[in-house]
């Protein structure tokens, strides 16, 4: 049973570009999380993804922007890359109502 | 506005003693609670949880105490092993579904030592 997969696991970009990161749910899992993790801190809320439809939004800028697919796989788009933008990109699947996040590995962006 | 924190960024522990993290929250709605683990180039893992009806919850070695009334809520691993090194994240949600929105501490490295 594969867990929660991210693509690609590095990447290097320069200020204002763009970039779409991907991820695939666990087995079973209909709900797509993505947060935003800078170093040496926790992970930072980014949105939240339930039957093709953005339900949650934390605060970040219209610059981040996500969609999710009819087989619940998930992107997360970011416009206008800025340097503070590197950090680690987590995708976590769930399933709707309680139970607790399973997370992937991350995508480390960094932006130059 | 950090409305969880670990004000611990770091703590060291002899095998087989036991580790305390320690985890304070600010927002009265959060009312589910998790602690995640995490290795070096690795997604968290998740560890244990308390919903807020409960003020205990034990899993194997590890033991997590809510105290809804001071906003406080700790993990307790008894006994430590250096396998159990590693970034530990407290976090918390409102409205009772972990499926929800997570709002994570900024985490305390555990080194426990042979």
């Amino acid at each position: 049973d594969a867990g929660v997969t991210q693509s690609p696991t590095h990447l290097i970009k320069t200020r204002g570009q763009q970039v779409t990161l991907r991820c695939s749910p666990k087995s079973g899992h209909d709900t797509v999380s993505w947060y935003q993790q800078a170093l040496g801190q926790g992970p930072q809320f980014i949105f939240q993804y339930y039957e093709e439809e953005e339900r949650q939004r934390g605060n970040f800028p219209d610059r981040f922007s996500g969609h999710q697919f009819p087989n619940y796989s998930s992107e997360l788009n970011v416009n206008a890359l800025l340097l503070g933008d590197s950090a680690l990109y987590l995708c976590a699947s769930s399933r709707a109502g309680p139970g607790e996040l399973f997370f992937g590995e991350g995508s480390r962006l960094t932006v130059l | 506005d950090q409305q969880v924190k670990q004000n611990s960024p770091s703590l060291s522990v002899q095998e087989g003693r036991i580790s305390i993290l320690n985890c304070d929250y600010t927002n009265s709605m959060f009312d589910y609670f998790l602690w995640y683990k995490k290795y070096p180039a690795e997604g968290p893992t998740f560890l244990i949880s308390i919903s807020s009806i409960k003020d205990k919850n034990e899993d194997g070695r590890f033991t997590v105490f809510l105290n809804k009334s001071a906003k406080h809520l700790s993990l307790h691993i008894v006994p430590s092993q250096p396998g159990d090194s590693a970034v530990y994240f407290c976090a918390a949600s409102a409205f009772g579904a972990a499926g929800n929105k997570l709002t994570f501490g900024g985490g305390t490295r555990v080194l426990v030592k042979p």
